[in-house]
């Protein structure tokens, strides 16, 4: 099985940068996720690491190191809006069924305060 | 092009009853997930369907099952409901390719009185 952890909870300020860490024990490893799911809706697609390093997309980052079991969504310049649950999402290959698992941690919310 | 549709959005049963979710994929999409989401487990994975067959099961009980159909519409089915399975249950659908991310739906909110 796998086993991701996430915080629980954050708060930073609006226009701030805040760093929320995941970190995976897993075999087969095949990419990380991170989600967005604000309060009553879906979760939304925001990066995808498969190799180490940073991905950059806007005022999100997304950075994998895959020795360490580790990654962490970095979000720059803080908005209200930017008020959510962070979702981890390891995906990994069953060599037994062929097929691959996608394992979400529990997420971390966080909280955007003026 | 449409996301992934989920009917109906809210459900109420009673303990012992029997209930089935529906999933429509985003066209093209033939990889259909199922996850239960609870505020203490967060989301947890039940299954995954492709072409048709089941290609992944998560630890769930077997009154939790599912199937899929030629056109990746897929159902859910729930039989002899308990008061724990009060959750929010996700579809998600992709397509093939490692990098590809699952595109979720709004989820079917299941209460259990």
């Amino acid at each position: 099985g796998q086993n991701i952890d996430q915080p629980t909870e954050m708060t930073a300020t609006e226009g701030a940068i805040v760093q929320i860490n995941c970190t995976y024990q897993t075999s087969g490893f095949n990419g990380l996720f991170w989600y967005q799911q604000h309060a009553g809706e879906a979760p939304t697609f925001l990066s995808y690491n498969v190799l180490d390093g940073l991905e950059e997309k806007g005022r999100f980052s997304s950075f994998l190191s895959r020795s360490k079991g580790y990654s962490y969504l970095l979000l720059k310049e803080l908005q209200m809006k930017d008020s959510a649950s962070y979702l981890c999402a390891v995906r990994d290959l069953d060599s037994g069924a062929g097929s691959y698992q996608l394992t979400f941690g529990k997420g971390t919310k966080l909280s955007v305060i003026p | 092009k449409a996301g992934v549709t989920q009917t109906p959005r809210y459900l109420i049963k009673t303990r012992g009853q029997q209930v089935t979710l529906s999933c429509s994929p985003i066209s093209g999409h033939r990889s259909v997930s199922w996850y239960q989401q609870t505020p203490g487990q967060g989301l947890q994975f039940l299954f995954e369907y492709f072409s048709e067959t089941q290609r992944n099961k998560g630890n769930f009980p077997g009154r939790f099952s599912g199937r899929q159909f030629s056109n990746s519409r897929s159902e859910m089915n729930v039989s002899t409901l308990e008061l724990g399975d009060s959750a929010l249950y996700l579809c998600a659908s992709s397509s093939e390719g490692g990098s590809q991310p699952q595109h979720f739906g709004d989820g079917t909110r299941l209460s259990i009185l």
